[in-house]
């Protein structure tokens, strides 16, 4: 059972360009979650999606910054218009939420640079 | 409430010493409490949790305890290890997208 996966790893992008982030959850998990962390600090809640739903979004900034769990495929962070700050290490997790005790599994992260 | 911008509180332990890493927590109906150990450059694994109804509970070479008058919670590794150096979170079921700061644990050889 493979565990949370993330692509790419590793993503360089200018300012002003737009990155996309993917996280494939665990099989039979439902629930997402996107989190960033700076160098030296804490995770950060961004998002918590189920599939086809945000569910809560009180992390995220209120511009450049959407995300999205389809149907069908990964869950999709996107950052438009990138700027210097957004670099950082982007950290998605994943759950079943079928019980109140929700296990979070991370995947391995993206690191964004931007430069 | 969150501590964004500050630096993580760093623990240095000797290789073979116990390491006692603390948390505090500040809602009282948080009711399961889990650890995570972050190494560098990876993500966050689940080390240990426990149930309210605990005060107690040990894992290999891990030990949480859990005071709920005070609302706070404590990871034990016993005989500290270099591959125990990493980051470490408390997260509580209340606050389930909350993870802190964390506590950088360095283990000298």
């Amino acid at each position: 059972n493979a565990g949370v996966m993330q692509n790419p790893r590793h993503l360089v992008r200018r300012r002003g360009q737009e990155a996309r982030l993917r996280c494939s959850p665990m099989k039979g998990h439902s629930h997402v979650y996107w989190y960033r962390q700076l160098p030296e600090e804490g995770l950060k809640f961004m998002v918590y999606l189920q599939k086809e739903n945000i569910i809560d979004e009180s992390g995220m900034p209120k511009e450049r910054f959407s995300a999205e769990f389809p149907k069908e495929g990964p869950s999709i962070l996107r950052i438009q218009q990138v700027v210097r700050g957004d670099s950082a290490a982007y950290f998605c997790a994943s759950s079943s939420g079928t019980a109140s005790y929700n296990e979070q599994f991370f995947g391995p992260g993206t690191r964004l640079t931007v430069l | 409430g969150e501590s964004v911008g500050l630096h993580l509180p760093t623990l240095s332990v000797q290789e073979g010493d116990n390491s006692i890493i603390n948390c505090a927590y500040s809602n009282s109906a948080s009711d399961y409490f889990i650890w995570y150990k972050q190494e560098s450059g990876k993500g966050p694994q689940f080390i240990i949790d426990i149930r309210s109804n605990m005060d107690k509970r040990q894992g290999q070479r891990v030990t949480v305890l859990l005071n709920k008058t005070v609302k706070h919670l404590s990871l034990q590794i016993a005989a500290t290890q270099p591959g125990d150096s990493a980051v470490y979170f408390c997260a509580d079921n209340f606050n389930k997208f909350y993870f802190g700061s964390g506590t950088k644990l360095n283990v000298k050889p």
